[in-house]
């Protein structure tokens, strides 16, 4: 266990809609990183949030946006869903720079 | 712009020695790591060098040569369970860490 909580789990949900996926960091880690992997595919580097800042941005689309909140945690909001979307989502956790934490993912299903 | 180049898959023996080699350039280095990620898990970390030379921790080692913009990952004494990916990621400046696509490691009996 990695001290990373991700929910949901699972998550099917039509295209079109919106979702909202939540990671909780480990105690005492200020950064949250989102990654999106897809079937198959390497881990692309969605955002960096830093103690409530958002730090450094990669390939994140437009429908897509984040936040870190006062006590850590950060959301990842996904709308306008599109088959496409479906995909592993990991959020992982460090203090600032050194090793990563990552939690268990959420696996989203767009139908 | 930023690149980071691993082999896509690899076979070895139980028993024995492999390497998995990693290259990189990006924009700014502040750190590489290396990830061990089973099909449909969370990547779990097994190291990070930030100078230069060689870690060895259990039966890995990780390698890294900064003006060179390489790194290897060594893992002895091969197990079945050692079968999954290998990420081999670059911690840039620009606060993110980036992640090459990884080595399918298949380990035969």
């Amino acid at each position: 266990d990695s001290g990373v909580t991700q929910t949901p789990k699972h998550l099917i949900t039509a295209t079109g809609q919106r979702v909202t996926l939540r990671c909780s960091p480990r105690s005492g880690d200020l950064s949250v990183y989102w990654y999106q992997q897809s079937l198959d595919q390497g881990l692309q580097f969605l955002i960096h949030y830093y103690n409530g800042e958002e730090r450094a941005k990669g390939n994140i689309l437009e429908r897509f946006s984040a936040q870190q909140f006062p006590d850590l945690h950060s959301e990842l909001n996904l709308s306008s869903l599109e088959l496409g979307d479906s995909a592993l989502y990991f959020c992982a956790s460090s203090v600032e720079a050194g090793e990563a934490f990552f939690g268990q993912g959420t696996r989203l299903t767009v139908v | 712009g930023q690149n980071i180049d691993q082999p896509t898959e690899m076979t070895a023996t139980e028993g024995a020695i492999v390497q998995i080699n990693c290259t990189y350039q990006t924009s700014g280095f502040n750190g590489l790591f290396w990830y061990q990620q089973h099909a449909g898990e969370a990547p779990t970390f097994l190291s990070y060098n930030v100078l230069d030379g060689l870690e060895e921790k259990g039966r890995f080692s990780s390698f890294l040569s900064r003006s060179k913009g390489y790194s290897y990952l060594l893992l002895k004494e091969l197990q079945m369970k050692d079968s999954a990916s290998y990420l081999c990621a670059v911690y840039s400046s620009a606060s993110k860490i980036i992640f090459g696509s990884g080595t399918r490691l298949s380990i035969r009996p």
